[in-house]
């Protein structure tokens, strides 16, 4: 069974750019999710896809954006950089979307200078 | 008032104690319950899950939930060096039920031999 993998590792941008993280859900899982970490702060939720459709959104503004392709892998972007998305980028898949536990993939480390 | 409350520790305990990690939710439509392990530097993983009121034992974790009283605990037997990390409880399910998971802060656990 493949696990969570997300892609790049690390990332370092300078403020304004824009970024695309990549993320491949578990095998047998329809659901992906994006978090946020911030240093020494629990995951905040940015939002889900189901079968390819947003389904819920995080407080996040809409330079956050995503897509889920019909594999089930996703992507994450972020436009118009700031300093304070420096943080670590979690990327979770579930079976379902609603009480399936999620499985984390190991992150993505955004610096943003 | 915090959705989700835990005390950020650090909690610490001697090798082979009980630890006793706790947690208390705002949204009384809550559904399932989670706690996640985070070593330092790593992504969160998955633990324990539960969705009834009671105890669910899994080897040395063991998780309660009341829901009358908005309170989700870990129970950690024998404590053990490698059990040191961040537990991070996450609740589901509330209100908007759209499968957005919301993290506590994490409760920073240390185990000294």
């Amino acid at each position: 069974e493949t696990g969570v993998t997300q892609s790049p590792t690390h990332l370092i941008k300078t403020r304004g750019q824009q970024v695309t993280l990549r993320c491949s859900s578990q095998s047998g899982h329809n659901t992906v999710s994006w978090y946020q970490q911030a240093l020494g702060q629990g995951p905040q939720f940015i939002f889900q896809y189901y079968r390819e459709e947003e389904n819920g959104r995080g407080n996040f503004p809409p330079r956050f954006s995503g897509l889920q392709f019909p594999n089930y892998s996703s992507e994450l972007n972020v436009n118009a950089l700031e300093l304070d998305d420096s943080a670590l980028y979690l990327c979770a898949s579930s079976f379902d979307s609603n009480n399936s536990p999620l499985h984390f993939g190991n992150g993505t480390r955004l610096t943003v200078t | 008032q915090k959705e989700v409350e835990q005390n950020s520790g650090p909690l610490s305990v001697p090798e082979g104690a009980i630890a006793s990690l706790n947690c208390t939710y705002s949204d009384r439509g809550s559904q399932s319950f989670f706690w996640y392990r985070q070593y330092s530097g790593k992504s969160p993983e998955l633990i324990m899950f539960i969705y009834s009121n009671g105890d669910k034992e899994d080897g040395r974790f063991t998780a309660q939930l009341n829901k009358a009283s908005q309170y989700v605990s870990l129970l950690i037997r024998d404590s053990q060096p490698s059990d040191s990390a961040t537990y991070l409880c996450a609740v589901n399910g509330g209100s908007s039920n759209t499968g957005k998971l919301i993290f506590g802060q994490g409760t920073t656990l240390q185990v000294k031999p």
